[in-house]
């Protein structure tokens, strides 16, 4: 039972441009999202997160939106760079009644920005 | 500051055999999750040591298991390999039980563990 999906395995963009990473969740009782990026040989690291009181959350190039009735969210980078190149999880949590590091990670989508 | 680290980061056992992996969480954190990350796949939660007490477990069977120094190291250990335990051992550092308001979790590059 897949709780966070990323339906898009890759995604290539040109450099300068926008860069947006789609990501679905199906149970209702998440109430924290994050991403975060993987480079080959190294572990994850967080990119940015959001709280679901909020539909945004903005750091930098980086931007995440979230769509509650529609259980979606996505995270947009603009202008990407070459050095963003990586895979990107999404991942959900259930953070006030759970109270644990028990992330729910979807499968990844691995962004190629071209120079 | 030394982040997450993890040792070792390459193994191959055969089918059948026992494996411990290791990680030191990142300077001033106490607790420490564990994670299995499949080809293709994203991580999933094995568990979560805090005050050397496993306080929450994923979906893995009894042959995971684990282990918190009083250090706040850890230990994996994984008993009669199967093939399918093929996968990236990822572990995450944390303050506290409880998930920090920033949503961070430290990982470490893992440890690759070949079973065949």
């Amino acid at each position: 039972d897949q709780q966070v999906k990323q339906n898009s395995p890759s995604l290539s963009v040109q450099e300068g441009r926008i860069s947006i990473l789609n990501c679905d969740y199906t149970n209702s009782m998440f109430d924290y999202f994050l991403w975060y990026k993987k480079y080959p040989a190294e572990g994850p690291t967080f990119l940015i997160s959001i709280s679901s009181i909020k539909d945004k959350n903005e750091d930098g190039r980086f931007t995440v939106f979230l769509n509650k009735s529609a259980k979606h969210l996505s995270l947009h980078i603009v202008p990407s760079q070459p050095g963003d190149s990586a895979v990107y999880f999404c991942a959900a949590i259930r953070l006030y009644g759970g109270a644990t590091n028990k992330l729910i990670f979807g499968t990844g989508t691995l962004l190629a920005v071209q120079p | 500051d030394a982040g997450v680290t993890q040792s070792p980061t390459h193994l191959i056992k055969t089918r059948g055999q026992q494996v411990t992996l290791r990680c030191s969480p990142k300077s001033g954190h106490d607790t420490v999750s564990w994670y299995q990350q499949a080809l293709g796949q994203g991580p999933q939660f094995i568990f979560q040591y805090y005050e050397e007490e496993e306080r929450q477990r994923g979906n893995f069977p009894d042959r995971f298991s684990g282990h918190q120094f009083p250090n706040y190291s850890s230990e994996l250990n994984v008993n009669a390999l199967l093939l399918g335990d093929s996968a990236l051992y990822l572990c995450a550092s944390s303050l506290g039980q409880g998930f920090s308001n920033t949503g961070e979790l430290f990982f470490g590059e893992g440890s690759r563990l070949t079973v065949l």
